[in-house]
């Protein structure tokens, strides 16, 4: 079974920090990377994929794909507490029909 | 509106009985996946369906079964040779196969069953 691992936190970061987001994978071919956001007690939500090396730019969201380091970044922009969530990284792997998610990060935007 | 939904939201269980779990979507999605989700743990896949009448196992199949006779409903069933079925039980569609590199899945808002 190929891992996905993200430290778990508690991330802290005061309001209007940019707050970054870590997550490394084991299985070299992967080609599609997720991040999910789930507040407690909901569902995870998709908030950015990337597929190439690199950096992806949605509003306050960047994410960044390394693939020859096997690492994955989120880098959330102007931190609000609203964005004080786990964030979920995911990862599709070559060998197998599926996604795996890491164990998630939580963090905390202190206003 | 377009969506998954999930029912009960919450379902509680007693020891030796079945239960059954409900996920219906409405976006003409093709594949469709259960995960269940323990504290401080990743999602982990139990089933998926990527068409009707047709599903796989995930890693932790044992203790569930599944149905696939529409392509809008993938119910799952927790049966009593689950031994530890506490946990947040969360259904994903996908408009992309599996074996496709799109494969963004969109969760339902999950059902929380508690063993009693």
């Amino acid at each position: 079974q190929k891992e996905v691992e993200q430290n778990s936190g508690p991330l802290s970061v005061p309001e209007g920090a940019i707050a970054s987001l870590n997550c490394t994978y084991s299985d070299r071919g992967s080609q599609s990377f997720f991040w999910y956001r789930q507040y407690s007690g909901k569902s995870p939500e998709l908030i950015m994929s990337i597929y190439s090396n690199g950096d992806k730019e949605d509003g306050r969201f960047t994410a960044q794909l390394n693939k020859a380091s096997q690492y994955v970044s989120l880098l959330i922009r102007d931190s609000q507490p609203s964005d004080s969530a786990t964030y979920l990284c995911a990862v599709k792997e070559t060998s197998y029909d599926k996604v795996i998610f890491g164990p998630g990060t939580s963090l905390s935007v202190i206003p | 509106d377009g969506g998954i939904t999930q029912s009960p939201k919450y379902l509680f269980r007693k020891e030796g009985q079945n239960v059954t779990l409900s996920c219906e979507q409405n976006l003409n999605h093709d594949a469709m996946y259960w995960y269940r989700q323990d504290p401080g743990q990743g999602l982990r896949l139990i089933y998926y369906s990527q068409i009707v009448n047709d599903f796989q196992k995930g890693d932790i199949a044992e203790g569930y079964s599944v149905s696939r006779e529409k392509k809008e409903s993938f119910p799952l069933t927790v049966t009593s040779a689950q031994k530890n079925p506490t946990a947040f039980y969360l259904c994903a569609s996908s408009i992309d196969p599996p074996g496709l590199r799109n494969n963004e899945q969109f969760f339902g808002p999950g059902t929380r069953l508690t063993v009693l």
